[in-house]
C-alpha cells in the first residue's frame, strides 16, 4: 500500500489546456516536495511546501499543501510540451526517518 | 557547483556477476541515497549514508550493499544479479544533517541491464 497515492497515473493532454495532479495521503506529512523527472535523468526537485495551507508558484506551476498536510495538489497553467514528464511527490513524516514517495504521474503534453 | 555525478551510465551484465556503481554527490553534501526504479514499482529506497554510516535502509535483500568513504562519495554494490535488477538506479545528495528530512538531488541515474 502507497502511503503517497498520486493521481491520476496517466494524463495525456494538448498544448495550451490546464491541468491539476494530485498527491494524497491519510497521514500527515512535516513537509512535501515534488519533483520532474525526464526520460533517462534523474528527478529534479521543484519545491518544497511546509505549511499546511501553503502555496507556492513556480511560473505557470501552482503547487499547494493541505490544510491538514496530509495532501498536496500541482496546477499547470497553459500546459507546455516542454512540461512532459513524470512528475513525483515525496514527503517526510516526523514518525518516520525516510522520504516517502508517490509512484508519480506520468504528463504528456502535445503540441 | 558541479551535480550529483554517477558512474557508469550504462552497464549490461550476465545473471550470476557482481555489480559496482559509483556516486559522487554536491559538495558539501554529507548523506547519499540510492533509489532503484522501473516502470512496474517506481521509485524504491535501497539505503542512505551519512558521514560513513549507514543510517537507513529500505526492504532490499543483502545481495544489495553500500558504503561511503570520507570524501562522501559512495558506492552500492549488487552481488549475484537477477533479471529483475534490470533498473535505473539513481544516487540522489542532500545536505540533510539532521532528521534526513533535506531536499533530494538527483544524479542522472545508471542504466542497468541483467541479461
Amino acid at each position: 500500500t502507497q502511503l503517497l497515492e498520486q493521481s491520476p497515473q496517466f494524463l495525456s493532454i494538448q498544448e495550451g489546456e490546464n491541468l491539476t495532479v494530485y498527491c494524497n495521503s491519510s497521514s500527515v506529512f512535516s513537509s512535501l516536495q515534488w519533483y520532474r523527472q525526464e526520460p533517462g535523468e534523474g528527478p529534479v526537485l521543484l519545491v518544497t511546501v511546509v505549511t499546511g495551507g501553503e502555496v507556492k508558484k513556480l511560473k505557470r506551476l501552482t503547487f499547494q499543501f493541505g490544510d491538514a498536510r496530509k495532501d498536496s495538489s500541482l496546477h499547470i497553467t497553459a500546459a507546455q510540451p516542454g512540461d512532459t514528464g513524470l512528475y513525483l511527490c515525496a514527503g517526510h513524516m516526523d514518525s518516520n526517518y525516510q522520504l516517502i514517495w508517490g509512484a508519480g504521474t506520468k504528463l504528456i503534453i502535445k503540441p | 557547483k558541479a551535480g550529483v555525478t554517477q558512474t557508469p551510465r550504462y552497464l549490461i551484465k550476465t545473471r550470476g556477476q557482481q555489480v559496482t556503481l559509483s556516486c559522487s554527490p554536491i559538495s558539501g553534501h554529507r548523506s547519499v541515497s540510492w533509489y532503484q526504479q522501473t516502470p512496474g514499482q517506481g521509485l524504491q529506497f535501497l539505503f542512505e549514508y551519512f558521514s560513513e554510516t549507514q543510517r537507513n535502509k529500505g526492504n532490499f535483500p543483502g545481495r544489495f550493499s553500500g558504503r561511503q568513504f570520507s570524501n562522501s562519495r559512495s558506492e552500492m554494490n549488487v552481488s549475484t544479479l537477477e533479471l529483475g535488477d534490470s533498473a535505473l538506479y539513481l544516487c540522489a545528495s542532500s545536505l540533510a544533517a539532521g532528521k534526513g528530512w533535506g531536499e533530494q538531488y538527483f544524479g542522472p541515474g545508471t542504466r542497468l541491464t541483467v541479461t
